[in-house]
């Protein structure tokens, strides 16, 4: 499967432990995005990398969020001292900076829920 | 106010029934449009993109309308395997900053 990976799948913790997730764009992809969604929502972008440079920030993320993608190829999602609000599905996608530069493909969430 | 705002649903529907969603937006700079379609519990998957002049795909037909900041989609001869919730998607710079809109669910009944 060459599409977006993302891990783990589900994630429960409890209120103040740091959790981190990843994410494994298309291979070819130099975009990469960084979505929360609630139920009843559609995503609300949290962030947004070309290669290893992180463009854009939401004023969503907090400063208990950090996002990194080192080598331009697969990113990271951390954040510090969980809260129940936290709790959502967070997604990741990635799209081309050629041809249909504007389609994005999302992986499958990582689920948190924050006890 | 939400940046782009959709019809509240849900839509439940027979089958073959024709069914229109609509979309607002309150960014006049907005450079691009798109529906992406989302199963329960899965990922979003692009639908279709939105073009000036309307587009249609199959049974599906886009429209846009810059003046009054409205986008539209029609499904027609609906499915069961149509139901699905459907987001309204902006994109104000080119290839970043994508606003989702809170989505239109759809059941097509038997």
């Amino acid at each position: 499967d060459t599409g977006v990976s993302q891990d783990p799948r589900h994630k429960i913790t409890k209120r103040g432990q740091n959790v981190t997730f990843r994410c494994d764009p298309i291979s070819e992809h130099n975009r990469l995005y960084w979505y929360r969604q609630t139920l009843g929502q559609g995503p609300e972008f949290l962030t947004y990398f070309q290669n290893e440079a992180q463009l854009e920030k939401s004023r969503l993320l907090s400063d208990r969020f950090s996002a990194e993608r080192p080598k331009g190829s697969f990113s990271t999602l951390e954040i510090q001292r969980t809260e129940q609000g936290d709790s959502a599905m967070y997604l990741c996608a990635s799209s081309p900076t050629s041809g249909r530069a504007e389609t994005q493909y999302f992986g499958p969430g990582t689920r948190l829920l924050v006890l | 106010r939400k940046e782009v705002e959709q019809d509240p649903g849900p839509f439940n529907v027979p089958e073959g029934a024709t069914v229109a969603f609509n979309c607002t937006y309150s960014n006049s700079a907005s450079q691009s449009f798109f529906w992406y379609r989302q199963d329960c519990r899965k990922e979003p998957k692009l639908l279709m993109s939105v073009y000036s002049s309307g587009n249609e795909d199959g049974r599906f037909t886009a429209q846009l309308n810059r003046a009054s900041q409205y986008i539209s989609l029609l499904i027609r001869d609906s499915k069961l395997s149509d139901s699905a919730t459907y987001l309204c998607v902006v994109n104000h710079h080119y290839g970043q900053n994508f606003v989702f809109g809170p989505g239109t669910r759809l059941s097509v009944l038997p």
